[in-house]
């Protein structure tokens, strides 16, 4: 199974400023024939179920602000909200699914400082 | 537009089972491959299992392999994950959720999720 990690588990950040969150992947989730990386953000807001926000590591799903973006390929990948708003605190999850098991990272919460 | 409502949670005593229902609308459900997540009391998310459009490709995760099976009925535009022999660690709020691709056999991330049902497993 693929084995997601996480860091932080958690970061508070000024309104306004970068908030950068990191994912690993245990091996690689790009399908090089594809030349795609198989890797999904969500955002969970307190209370309320998870919502998708980046699909092949770098898509930003319809509706989702620009401010939200990710990054990366391979093993290592980031999602970065580029000025921190208030409804943006929630937990962030990467997703791999490249192969099943459908594997999710432990969560990183984003906080307001 | 899409909505997903999970119903069938409850409490429910180690050993015993349950079905659990999502029912779809707002989208051509027999064309879309489905999902179950879950989530224990203040824990992150487990992706369970999944299923594809028309029911011929099913995977599970490790921890649920044997006991739970995912399944749908197309007709009813309905979701279902059987759990069996159910113990404290199943104890989690159960999410359906919708792959995003139409008429792929393959299955990959959840667009769209429901309000999720809540699994009590206690004696």
């Amino acid at each position: 199974d693929i084995v997601m990690t996480q860091s932080p588990d958690s970061l508070a950040v000024s309104l306004g400023e970068r908030a950068t969150i990191n994912c690993r992947s245990s091996q690689t989730v790009l399908y090089s024939s594809k030349n795609k990386n198989y890797l999904a953000w969500y955002q969970q807001k307190p209370g309320q179920h998870p919502k998708l926000l980046i699909y092949w590591a770098s898509t930003r799903e319809s509706g989702v602000p620009d401010r939200f973006s990710g990054s990366g390929s391979g093993t290592d990948f980031t999602l970065t909200i580029s000025s921190l708003q208030a409804e943006d605190v929630a937990v962030y999850y990467c997703q791999q699914y490249y192969s099943t098991p459908f594997t999710f990272g432990p969560g990183t919460k984003v906080d307001i400082k | 537009q899409v909505q997903l409502v999970e119903s069938g949670g409850g409490v429910v005593q180690p050993g015993r089972s349950l079905r659990l229902s999502c029912a779809a609308s707002g989208f051509t459900f027999s064309s879309y491959g489905m999902h179950w997540v879950r989530q224990a009391p203040g824990k992150g998310l487990e992706w369970v299992a999944v299923i594809s459009y028309d029911g011929s490709n099913k995977y599970y995760a490790d921890s649920v392999k044997g006991r739970f099976t995912i399944s749908r009925d197309n007709s009813k535009n309905t979701l279902y994950l059987q759990v069996n022999s159910l113990r404290a660690e199943d104890t989690a709020v159960y999410y359906c959720a919708k792959d995003p691709y139409y008429s792929d056999s393959r299955t990959y991330y959840c667009d769209h999720w429901g309000q999720g049902t809540l699994v009590t497993v206690s004696s």
